[in-house]
């Protein structure tokens, strides 16, 4: 199976900062790689999907990119509703589904 | 508006089996959206359970999972359902359903969830 490892695995940043986390895929998965926020108690909600497209509703601060084997999460001017745990998901292979291990951004 | 709502939480002992539901509102399993489970033990991960196809009723489970995991549906009630045998403390989690936004395709992507039943497993 695809294991995804996600970098750092604690961010602390403050409002407005602008914020990368990596998720490096551990054999090439082309663009099939999605990023979920996660908020305490709560469910994950898609932000991004095929790399690089924004679901609908989120806010164009966030942004994705890579290919293959590794990727970004780029948040700019972070907001206070942006600290959570992002987690990256690649899709390349039916039922073998697999998640990075989560990244907490948390306030500086 | 499209949402899940899933059943209430459970307390097993070892060597039990649960068996949760997950509801759709807004939406119809005759859209042939695949439901996926998900679950995260405390303080860890995503991790897939496994998933099934109401169009006719094809089923997927994770490799670690397979022989005591089970995703059913009842198309007359629009519930979904996901029964997990031979419970260990290590089945504790919150266990998620989630909707694949795809036509009758089995993408692996998620975008709508329900709120989590969380399970936990104890003597």
């Amino acid at each position: 199976d695809t294991q995804l490892t996600q970098s750092p695995s604690t961010l602390s940043a403050s409002v407005g900062d602008r914020v990368t986390i990596t998720c490096r895929a551990s054999q090439s998965i082309s663009r099939w790689l999605a990023w979920y926020q996660q908020k305490p108690g709560k469910a994950p909600n898609l932000l991004i999907y095929k790399a690089s497209t924004l679901e609908n509703g989120v806010p164009s601060r966030f942004s994705g990119s890579g290919s293959g084997t590794e990727f970004t999460l780029t948040i700019s001017d972070l907001q206070s509703d942006d600290f959570a745990t992002y987690y990256c998901q690649q899709y390349l292979t039916y039922s073998k589904w697999t998640f990075g291990q989560g990244t907490k951004v948390e306030i500086k | 508006q499209a949402q899940l709502v899933q059943s209430g939480a459970e307390v097993k002992k070892p060597g039990a089996s649960v068996k949760l539901s997950c509801k759709a509102s807004g939406l119809t399993f005759t859209a042939y959206s695949i439901i996926h489970w998900v679950r995260q033990a405390p303080g860890q991960g995503l991790e897939w359970v496994g998933a099934i196809n109401p169009s006719d009723g094809t089923t997927s489970y994770a490799q670690m999972l397979q022989g005591r995991v089970a995703v059913t549906w009842d198309t007359s009630t629009n519930t979904v359902y996901m029964e997990l045998r031979g419970l260990t403390s290590e089945d504790t989690a919150v266990y998620y359903c989630a909707r694949d936004p795809y036509y009758d395709y089995w993408s692996g992507l998620m975008d709508v969830w329900g709120q989590g039943t969380t399970v936990t497993v104890s003597s």
